[in-house]
């Protein structure tokens, strides 16, 4: 049981570029999320997905999409890559059962750097 | 929206006890959760609180004021392995069945021997 991966670890892309990050969890929950952390703003939820091809914009969606083609996969995806976009990139997964109680399994995390 | 509050750097001395304070101000409320992130690591889950008062778990114990919008984490018996920084967030009622969850900025605990 690998609880939630995410693919790769770390990126450098140059301004304009585009990339996907991959995130993949074996738990079978329904939720997934994406966030970004950056000094001083904590945690920020890009986008959440509630399920298998269904998406919702979080906090900060600008310049991000994402897909939810398999209920075990979640991806993200920069389509034309900004300096402001350089972060941590956290995927997480959740059950959905209603109750205040899913809790949140994050996966290690992606570095990415925008030059 | 959401607005939580908490300190961003603590110290403390192996062995003590130390408290973390979250306030929040939300438009709606549906659990509080405690999550401990070190250093390059993924965000850990700790504790979650729905209902007023004191949830214990070994070292860790967790406290919830729904009225004064106030939790606080407590940590007993320090150890090294505790410095980390420490994320309160706050669980928004379903929108359209869908809850997600607001966090804040963590505070930075740093034990010392």
């Amino acid at each position: 049981n690998a609880g939630v991966t995410q693919t790769p670890k770390f990126r450098v892309l140059k301004t304009g570029q585009s990339m996907t990050l991959l995130c993949a969890q074996d738990m079978n929950h329904e939720y997934m999320y994406w966030y970004r952390q950056d000094p001083g703003m904590g945690l920020r939820l890009i986008h959440y997905s509630v399920g298998e091809g269904t998406t919702a914009k979080g906090e900060v969606p600008d310049g991000y999409n994402v897909s939810r083609l398999k209920k075990q996969n979640f991806l993200l995806g920069l389509e034309s890559a900004a300096p402001s976009q350089t972060s941590v990139y956290f995927c997480a997964s959740s059950y959905a059962t209603g109750l205040p109680t899913d809790t949140q399994y994050f996966g290690p995390g992606t570095r990415l750097t925008v030059l | 929206g959401q607005n939580i509050d908490q300190p961003t750097e603590m110290t403390a001395t192996e062995g003590a006890i130390v408290q973390i304070n979250c306030t929040y101000q939300t438009s709606g409320f549906n659990g509080l959760f405690w999550y401990q992130q070190h250093a390059g690591e993924a965000p850990t889950f700790l504790s979650y609180n729905v209902l007023d008062g004191l949830e214990e778990k070994g070292r860790f114990s967790s406290f919830l004021s729904r009225s004064k919008g106030y939790s606080y984490l407590l940590l007993k018996e320090l150890q090294m392995k505790d410095s980390a920084s420490y994320l309160c967030a706050v669980k928004a009622p379903p929108n359209s069945g869908y809850s997600t969850l607001t966090f804040g900025k963590g505070t930075m605990l740093l034990v010392s021997p």
